[in-house]
């Protein structure tokens, strides 16, 4: 049973490009969150999705970035234009329901992107 | 809002010795608290959790109580080990219905052996 996936684990980006990083929640999952790790500090919330909805994205940097979760695919994290102040780890979780429950969150092994 | 204040790291301590990492969260309503670990380049794991006051999670024999009166969760472990060196975040469920977790910062452990 394949845990969440994300690719790729490494991504660099000159300033001015753009970013799309991927994330396969674990199977049965239908809900995605993004995190965004810079470096030395915790985890900060960006986006949950549910299959092609937006949920909250109240920690969504209000250009530049944008989220999607499609009804077939992966999840797509997209930054365009990247600047250096960019460069974070992203990870993704997922988990299976509605997380009233706390069922826990299942993390994926992140993307680490260099914007030079 | 809700949030996680975490000790500073990085702890630094010898095999054997005996750990805690503090933890306190501001939040409205009863939230629901974790502890995860992050090993080098790899994901968040959970490591334990405690969602009602006076509960104790336990796992891997680190342990943690849910205090509310004193709005903590403190991460302990009677013996280290080098393998538990890693970062480790404590973070709550809030009241919030959307199901995101608020971190904190981050503890660095850097066990020697």
């Amino acid at each position: 049973n394949a845990g969440v996936m994300q690719n790729p684990r490494h991504l660099v980006r000159r300033r001015g490009q753009e970013a799309r990083l991927r994330c396969s929640p674990m199977k049965g999952h239908s809900h995605v969150y993004w995190y965004r790790q810079l470096p030395e500090e915790g985890l900060k919330f960006m986006v949950y999705l549910q299959k092609e909805n937006i949920i909250d994205e109240s920690g969504m940097p209000k250009e530049r970035f944008s989220a999607e979760f499609p009804k077939e695919g992966p999840s797509i994290l997209r930054i365009q234009q990247v600047v250096r102040g960019d460069s974070a780890a992203y990870f993704c979780a997922s988990s299976p329901q509605d997380r009233a429950n706390n069922s826990p969150l299942h993390f994926g092994n992140g993307t680490r992107l260099t914007v030079t | 809002g809700d949030s996680v204040t975490q000790m500073e790291g990085p702890v630094t301590l010898s095999e054997e010795a005996f750990l805690t990492i503090n933890c306190t969260y501001t939040a409205t309503g009863y939230p629901s608290l974790f502890w995860y670990v992050q090993y080098p380049g790899e994901g968040l794991q959970l490591l334990l959790k405690a969602t009602k006051a006076d509960d104790k999670g336990s796992n891997k024999g680190f342990e943690a109580t849910y205090r509310k009166e004193t709005t903590s969760f403190h991460l302990e472990k009677g013996s280290v080990q080098v393998s538990d060196s890693a970062v480790y975040f404590c973070a709550l469920h809030g009241s919030s219905n959307t199901g995101k977790l608020i971190f904190g910062q981050g503890t660095t452990l850097q066990v020697k052996p």
